[in-house]
C-alpha cells in the first residue's frame, strides 16, 4: 500500500533560522510527491511538487524540497524562515488517476519572534 | 478568479436534521471532491467526481450522498445528521491526472447537537 509519513508532529524554528519539515514515502514505480500548506480556518494551499527531473524543487513562499529515492524521502525546506510561515504543513502522494490524495499526518511549524 | 467556493462557512445542526454544503469552482476543472478534516485524523475523502454527472465513494462515504449535475458545482449532502458528523468539511477540485495539485475551498465548520 502506498503511503507518506511525516515524522514529527511539531518542527520549531527561529525566524531567520533555516526550516525542514521531513516526509518518507513508500509508493511502487515512480512518485509523484506534493506538499500543501494550511493556515489556521483556511483551505490547504498547494505550495510544490515533484513529477520527475531535477530532484530540487522549488516552489511558493520561497520554498522549495528535496526528492531522494534512496532515502524514499521529500524533505520541505526554506533557508530563512518567516514567522508567517507558521502553519500547518501536508506531505501528499497521489496514487491513482483518480485524483485521490494519500495525506501525512501533518506537521505544526512554529516559527519565534 | 474566485477558485473554489463553499457555502456556508459555518452551520450548527440538531441531531436528524439535513443540509446540503455547495462547492462551486470557477476554474473549469474535471475533478471535484469532498474531504472532511477531524483532529488528529488529518484529511479523509468522502466523495470525489470525475466528471459531470458521475460520483464515487471515497474512504467514509456512509451517511453522505453527492451530486454533480454541473461541471462547476458539487453538492455533499447529510440526510440524517449525526453528531459524528461534526467536522470541517473541504472541497477541491483538479484537472485530469494524479499530477495535478488540488485546489481547497476554505471549509464549512459545521456542528451537531
Amino acid at each position: 500500500a502506498q503511503s507518506v509519513a511525516q515524522p514529527e508532529d511539531q518542527v520549531n524554528v527561529a525566524e531567520g533560522n533555516p526550516l525542514t519539515v521531513k516526509c518518507t514515502y513508500s509508493v511502487s514505480g515512480n512518485p509523484y510527491l506534493f506538499w500543501y500548506v494550511q493556515y489556521p480556518n483556511r483551505g490547504l494551499q498547494f505550495l510544490l511538487k515533484y513529477i520527475t527531473g531535477d530532484n530540487l524543487v522549488k516552489g511558493s513562499y520561497g520554498f522549495e524540497a528535496e526528492f531522494n529515492k534512496s532515502q524514499t524521502s521529500f524533505h520541505l525546506k526554506k533557508p530563512s524562515a518567516l514567522v508567517s510561515d507558521s502553519a500547518l504543513y501536508f506531505c501528499v502522494v497521489p496514487p491513482s488517476n483518480t485524483g485521490k490524495l494519500i495525506f501525512g499526518q501533518g506537521t505544526t511549524l512554529q516559527v519565534k519572534p | 478568479n474566485a477558485g473554489v467556493t463553499q457555502t456556508p462557512k459555518f452551520r450548527v445542526l440538531k441531531t436528524g436534521q439535513s443540509m446540503t454544503l455547495l462547492c462551486a469552482q470557477d476554474m473549469n476543472h474535471e475533478y471535484m471532491y469532498w474531504y472532511r478534516q477531524d483532529p488528529g485524523m488529518g484529511l479523509r475523502l468522502i466523495h470525489y467526481s470525475v466528471g459531470e454527472g458521475t460520483t464515487a465513494k471515497g474512504e467514509v462515504p456512509d451517511g453522505y450522498n453527492v451530486s454533480r449535475l454541473k461541471k462547476q458545482n458539487f453538492l455533499l449532502g447529510l440526510e440524517s445528521a449525526a453528531p459524528s458528523q461534526t467536522s470541517v468539511y473541504f472541497c477541491a477540485s483538479s484537472f485530469v491526472g494524479s499530477n495535478q495539485p488540488q485546489h481547497f475551498g476554505d471549509g464549512t465548520r459545521l456542528s451537531i447537537l
